[in-house]
């Protein structure tokens, strides 16, 4: 079974850049998560999505940051425009969905390392 | 405010002997808890969870316990080896499936 696709896995840009990183979930899995993690803590979740519905969007600066999922597969992630704080690595993860009983387990993709400079 | 923490940032262990790594949560209202193993430039890979119906869960060397009125819960590597090296996450969830929380990790080395 193929796992949680993540593009690209490294990305450089300057300050006030914008950037976009793209998430293949696992085939069937229905809620999509993106996670935001800074060197030396735990993943923060910025958005959840149930098919291209989003359930969770609480933590994510949406001034700067935006998701989407439109056929309720894939989605990406995009940051516009850039600051330093926002250098991270960004995890991608997917679950079975409400009402499966594994739909607990996240399976985590290999995640996007940003550096903003 | 962190409502899932990891007070150890590493632990070193013996190949053979017990690893058990802690974490303690604030939020009542979590009632699911996981653990992730991280290695380097790789996602988190699920381990083994705990709902707060339950006290125990097991799953060959790993065990994982949790106290619901002290608000901690452990996980038990028995017997740890070399291959288990890695940064490890607690997380919790109010509902399954739902946003998890996570600690900021413990980084575990097992010596051969």
């Amino acid at each position: 079974e193929a796992g949680v696709a993540q593009s690209p896995r490294y990305k450089i840009i300057e300050k006030r850049q914008s950037v976009a990183f793209w998430c293949n979930p696992i085939s069937g899995h229905a809620t999509l998560y993106w996670y935001q993690q800074i060197l030396g803590q735990g993943p923060k979740l910025l958005i959840q999505f149930q098919n291209n519905g989003v359930v969770d969007d609480s933590q994510l600066p949406k001034d700067r940051f935006s998701a989407e999922r439109l056929k309720g597969v894939d989605s990406t992630l995009k940051i516009q425009p850039a600051k330093l704080e926002d250098s991270a690595v960004y995890l991608c993860a997917s679950s079975l969905g409400v009402g499966h009983p594994s739909y607990n387990e996240q399976f985590f993709g290999p995640g996007t390392r940003l550096t903003v400079l | 405010d962190q409502q899932v923490k990891q007070n150890s940032p590493s632990l070193s262990v013996q190949e053979g002997r017990i690893s058990i790594l802690n974490c303690d949560y604030t939020n009542s209202m979590f009632d699911y808890f996981l653990w992730y193993k991280k290695y380097p430039a790789e996602g988190p890979t699920f381990l083994i969870s705990i709902s707060s119906i339950k006290d125990k869960n097991e799953d060959g060397r790993f065990t994982v316990f949790l106290n619901k009125s002290a608000k901690h819960l452990s996980l038990h590597i028995v017997p740890s080896q070399p291959g288990d090296s890695a940064v490890y996450f607690c997380a919790a969830s109010i509902g399954a499936g739902n946003m998890l929380t996570f600690g900021g990790g413990t980084r575990l080395m097992v010596k051969p």
